[in-house]
């Protein structure tokens, strides 16, 4: 298996501008998970989806910031408009979600520049 | 809430020696799961070893190995024969299906691995 796939792996744009931020977990994975991961701040947890479906987005920092499953295959995670304060790594993680098999599986992250 | 505190920011240790990272959690669940990840400089979040709160044993990978005290609401890893491969940062988590399948994780600790 391929493992967790992000894209892109870094991103550089200015302050205003639209992001979006790509996910594939691994197949079969039932539930997913985006992190954002900062000095200050720690490993965050932003958001997460079981069966597609959004479970608890409480760590969403505020409005500019929208997550979207539409597969089982596919998530995204935007930031409009983004800020300077936005730059971090974000980190995809999928995980089977059963009750024997429930450690989270991370993809290699996505490196956010907003200038 | 569940909470994970990391209370050693840093640490190193002579390559071939052991060293102990440390780990506390408070919950009021009874069943749970704790994990070490490791995060190399390459960013990648990697899986190093889980345990079971119901086992009494404490688990064991290689050179990784935990002392689970469930009384005392600790989760210790320790690395024997250190590699200079280890060196990383290494994160604690907490999970409970009572509260959704989401990690909890703590601060961190940076190791490093002295040649």
């Amino acid at each position: 298996d391929a493992g967790v796939i992000q894209s892109p792996r870094h991103e550089v744009t200015e302050m205003g501008q639209e992001v979006t931020l790509r996910c594939k977990p691994i197949s079969g994975h039932n539930s997913l998970f985006w992190y954002r991961q900062t000095m200050m701040r720690g490993l965050e947890l932003l958001i997460y989806f079981n069966n597609n479906v959004p479970i608890d987005d409480s760590g969403m920092p505020e409005d500019r910031f929208s997550a979207k499953m539409p597969n089982a295959s596919f998530s995204t995670l935007k930031i409009q408009p983004s800020e300077p304060r936005d730059s971090a790594v974000y980190f995809c993680a999928s995980a089977p979600g059963t009750q024997s098999s429930y450690e989270q599986y991370f993809g290699p992250g996505t490196r956010l520049t907003v200038t | 809430a569940q909470t994970v505190t990391q209370s050693q920011p840093e640490m190193s240790v002579q390559e071939a020696e052991t060293v102990t990272l440390s780990c506390t959690y408070d919950t009021s669940e009874s069943n749970y799961y704790l994990f070490w990840y490791k995060q190399p400089p390459s960013r990648q979040m990697i899986l190093v070893i889980r345990q079971e709160a119901y086992k009494q044993q404490n688990a064991t990978e290689n050179r990784f190995s935990v002392n689970f005290q469930k009384a005392a609401k600790s989760f210790s890893l320790k690395i024997s024969d250190s590699q200079l491969g280890d060196t990383a940062m290494y994160f604690c988590a907490f999970m409970s299906w009572n509260t959704g399948n989401q990690f909890y994780f703590g601060t961190g600790t940076s190791l490093t691995v002295i040649p």
